[in-house]
């Protein structure tokens, strides 16, 4: 079945414990990338990749962190996570940038106190 | 820079009726593709339509249609033919053909109405 897996779905964790959520595709798509989702701001994305190698700023990076060694993985990492990264969290492939339909994850829940 | 305007934060129809959800977008991208997704509370995002800046005609995708005004820069959505499971949260969202950057609006919540 093709899919975007996400793990964990939910994360409950204290400030400044690095972190890492995993994003996988199989569907031997290029294009990849996160999203954060807050309440009254809609979808905002934090980083996307070309391909592998190649990532880039969306427009909240500021506080997280990304890699793309393989192309079926994309991995977000917080390297000090506070308070105001508490957000719902997805990540998203689609087969090339631009005009084609982005598949979603299920999303990852995470509280930091 | 891009941006994607929902000014409707929600919006009620009854079953059977049409609807239309507002998009406006700003870029100073030539090419750039337009997209809506539709959020259940089940939380997860199902692509619904895309319109590309340089197609002639208005996206289609059943029930869905995307009234595309270049000229005002808007991509409104039309739900012709509402269902109850039409109930969820709308985004609009645009990408850019120069730096491949995916924008969301704020959503337009929908309650369909029996």
């Amino acid at each position: 079945e093709a899919q975007v897996t996400q793990n964990p779905r939910y994360l409950i964790t204290v400030t400044g414990k690095k972190l890492t959520v995993t994003c996988s595709q199989n569907m031997n798509h290029e294009y990849m990338s996160w999203y954060r989702q807050d309440p009254g701001l809609g979808l905002r994305q934090i980083y996307y990749s070309m391909n592998v190698e190649v990532t880039d700023k969306g427009d909240v990076p500021e506080g997280y962190k990304v890699s793309r060694k393989e192309k079926r993985n994309f991995p977000l990492i917080l390297e000090s996570p506070s308070p105001n990264q508490t957000s719902l969290y997805f990540c998203a492939s689609s087969l090339s940038a631009g005009g084609y339909e982005q598949y979603f994850g299920p999303g990852t829940r995470l509280t930091v106190t | 820079a891009q941006k994607i305007t929902q000014t409707q934060p929600g919006m009620f129809v009854q079953e059977k009726e049409a609807v239309t959800l507002d998009c406006t977008y700003d870029t100073s991208d030539p090419s750039y593709g337009l997209f809506w997704y539709k959020q259940p509370s089940s939380g997860e995002m199902i692509f619904l339509i895309y319109q590309g800046s340089y197609d002639q005609q208005n996206a289609t995708e059943g029930r869905y249609s995307l009234n595309f005004q270049k000229a005002r820069k808007s991509a409104n959505l039309v739900i012709s033919a509402s269902q109850l499971g039409d109930s969820a949260m709308y985004f609009c969202a645009m990408v850019g053909g120069s730096n491949y950057k995916l924008t969301f609006g704020k959503g337009t919540l929908l309650t369909v109405n029996p």
